[in-house]
């Protein structure tokens, strides 16, 4: 089973600033990975797959890169609707998809 | 527009049974693989089962293999999850997922989940 291990749990950040999110894969998963994006009482919804392809109707203030074992999902420029929980999970060698634990990304 | 409507939470004994439903709509359902992904209360995702476009292939998290099966009715356009032997771990919001197509194996579409809650 691949796991996937994301960093930090959570982070602190000021709305118009940057932010950085990590994941890792126990093994290589190509460029098979998609990141989610989940507010309280809500469902995930999909931004990124492929590893750097935002999903219809994402703005441009979010963007993934990697390959292989290590990925970024940055955003940009935080707006007050970017404040919740994000997922990256991996589809390159499954059964089972495995997710990370998620980043929780707060209001500094 | 992908509308998936899951239903048949609710509480029920340790030990029992449940079915899930997910109704979907605004897209070619046979086209689609489908998937269960859960959330145990203040926790993250869990893959938990999907199924091929057609039905020809299934596969489960190794937690709920031989208590959990993944169907589904393409003349219905409806997808369903029979939960057995229910523990207290399975305490969760289940939600319905689509597929980009087939089987890619990621999540592009979510329902709004229902919450099977399992008593002792």
């Amino acid at each position: 089973e691949i796991v996937m291990t994301q960093s930090p749990a959570t982070l602190s950040v000021s709305p118009g600033e940057r932010a950085t999110l990590s994941c890792r894969a126990s093994q290589s998963v190509s460029s098979n990975l998609a990141w989610y994006q989940q507010k309280p009482g809500q469902a995930p919804r999909l931004l990124i797959s492929g590893a750097s392809t935002r999903a219809t109707g994402i703005p441009a203030r979010f963007s993934g890169s990697g390959s292989g074992t290590e990925f970024t999902l940055t955003i940009s420029s935080l707006q007050s609707e970017d404040f919740a929980v994000y997922y990256c999970q991996q589809y390159d060698d499954w059964p089972p998809l495995t997710f990370g634990g998620g980043t929780k990304v707060e209001i500094k | 527009q992908v509308q998936l409507v899951e239903s048949g939470g609710g509480v029920v004994q340790s030990g029992r049974s449940l079915r899930l439903s997910c109704a979907a709509s605004g897209f070619t359902f046979s086209s689609h693989g489908m998937y269960w992904v859960r959330q145990a209360p203040g926790k993250g995702l869990e893959w938990v089962a999907g199924i091929w476009y057609d039905g020809s292939n299934k596969n489960y998290a190794d937690s709920v293999k031989g208590r959990f099966t993944i169907s589904r009715d393409n003349s219905e356009n409806t997808l369903y999850l029979e939960m057995n032997s229910l523990r207290a771990e399975d305490t969760a919001v289940y939600y319905c997922a689509r597929d980009r197509s087939s089987g890619w194996g990621y999540f592009q579409h979510w329902g709004q989940g229902t919450l099977v809650t399992v008593s002792a």
